[in-house]
């Protein structure tokens, strides 16, 4: 079946350096990832999505990128702050589908 | 900015007990869903609804599961009879139709905190 693999599942970083999340999908029909920041409490909150017609894509201080040939996708977060820290969440869909399949996540420390 | 909601914020149960769970989608948003989470681990497909009926669920969403949209702007997820593992938050969320007739980006609530004692 469909399946998100995440990585790493902690990430600790100091405040001002770079953090990076991957994850690999197996599904090859899916062109929708979004990246979703959950907070202690709270439902998952979109950040930033890629589709598979583009092979990057940045917002301030967030990017994705996207390798389909590898069914790879990663998310870069440059000058972290500790309000950065949360879970993570990559995923995967098809458009025109229903299911999002979540990785595991990864919880982010930004160390002040 | 519109924003999914979720009531209660917390249900305790008794196991064996039915639940509902109710959920106010964004008011333009088309295409409803139900995810669950048990602590620490991911966030899990159960069901997606569109034009009053289940376009898709996963093998989670047995029978003890039911969806409903009992009016233009509810949508609610009953469990007939909790089980122990069914203690877990509950997010709902919605997505709007894009031209063509799919979806994508979906939208969640705050989720509700389901305890089975």
């Amino acid at each position: 079946g469909e399946n998100v693999e995440q990585h790493p599942s902690t990430l600790s970083v100091q405040e001002g350096d770079s953090a990076v999340i991957k994850c690999t999908y197996s599904d090859s029909a899916s062109n929708y990832f979004p990246w979703y920041k959950q907070e202690l409490g709270k439902g998952p909150q979109l950040i930033i999505d890629i589709r598979s017609n583009v092979g990057e894509k940045k917002d301030q201080r967030i990017a994705v990128t996207l390798n389909k040939t590898a069914k790879h996708f990663s998310l870069h977060i440059t000058e972290t702050q500790p309000e950065d820290s949360a879970v993570y969440f990559c995923a995967a869909s098809v458009t025109g589908g229903f299911k999002t399949i979540f990785g595991a996540g990864t919880r982010l420390f930004v160390k002040a | 900015e519109p924003e999914v909601t979720q009531t209660p914020s917390h249900q305790v149960t008794q196991m064996g007990q039915e639940v509902i769970l109710r959920c106010v989608p964004i008011s333009n948003h088309l295409y409803f869903y139900w995810y669950r989470q048990i602590l620490g681990q991911k966030v899990e497909f159960l069901v997606s609804f569109y034009n009053n009926e289940i376009s898709e669920k996963s093998e989670i969403f047995d029978d003890q599961f039911s969806v409903e949209r009992p009016d233009g702007s509810n949508f609610t997820l009953k469990i007939r009879s909790t089980k122990l593992e069914d203690s877990a938050m509950y997010f709902c969320a919605s997505s709007r139709r894009l031209a063509g007739g799919s979806t994508d980006t979906q939208y969640f609530g705050p989720g509700t905190r389901l305890t089975v004692l």
